[in-house]
């Protein structure tokens, strides 16, 4: 079953603006870790944010921030004032006690700034 | 090094030839992954170590694939008698193992991009 659901395969956003990418999970443990890497055309894998399930706040990093909604299972990032370097494909991913903490990602988000 | 290398950078090979992929993670870091990422895809993981303990090969797709660590540094994942559905990017990750679901940050390196004729 996917662990991990990232429903838009690709977006556009003007630049300056802000652009919010899905991510679902499934889960049945109560304690998991989310994160957000981001992976330019050059190819390289890019630590953005983490989020784990018991924090009581919203992780943000810079323009960064993922808006967890635990109850839905929803762990969305947040760009706020996109820049063209920000164009990229975007991947949320998951750590879970069951799955034996390994890292689990999902299918990616490929985000186009346009100028 | 600072970083997670990779060696090499690309690799074209005929269907039926064996390669090696190598990766040397960053110092001290004891968890170290390798996953296979297609054209356009997600990353499909493949193999995980974590120190001391048995590998994880529950993502292998094949027999024709293994991986070996020897102690907490170098990785050599090894395709035997490659298919060209092997082509992709094989991505190595290594992070220091903070346990649990803490916020343990992998560190990719640049890849061994694979193309299989």
């Amino acid at each position: 079953a996917q662990k991990i659901t990232q429903t838009q395969p690709g977006m556009f956003v003007q630049e300056k603006e802000a652009v919010t990418l899905d991510c679902t999970y499934d889960t049945s443990d109560p304690s998991y870790g989310l994160f957000w890497y981001k992976q330019p055309s050059s190819g390289e894998m890019i630590f953005l944010i983490y989020q784990g399930s018991y924090d009581q706040q919203n992780a943000t990093e810079g323009r960064y921030s993922l808006n967890f909604q635990k109850a839905r299972k929803s762990a969305n990032l947040v760009i706020s004032a996109s820049q063209l370097g920000d164009s990229a494909m975007y991947f949320c991913a998951m750590r879970e006690p069951s799955n034996d903490y390994k890292l689990s990602f999902g299918a990616g988000t490929t985000v186009t700034v346009r100028a | 090094g600072a970083g997670v290398s990779q060696s090499p950078s690309n690799k074209v090979t005929e269907k039926g030839k064996d390669v090696e992929l190598r990766c040397d993670p960053i110092s001290g870091h004891t968890a170290l992954y390798w996953y296979r990422q297609r054209l356009g895809q997600g990353l499909e993981f493949l193999i995980y170590f974590q120190g001391n303990s048995a590998p994880d090969k529950s993502g292998l797709p094949s027999d024709r694939f293994s991986a070996e660590r020897t102690g907490e540094s170098v990785s050599t994942l090894t395709i035997q008698r490659t298919q060209q559905e092997d082509s992709a990017v094989y991505l190595c990750a290594s992070s220091v193992d903070v346990g649990g679901t803490g916020a343990n940050v992998l560190t990719f390196g640049a890849g061994s991009r694979l193309t299989v004729l």
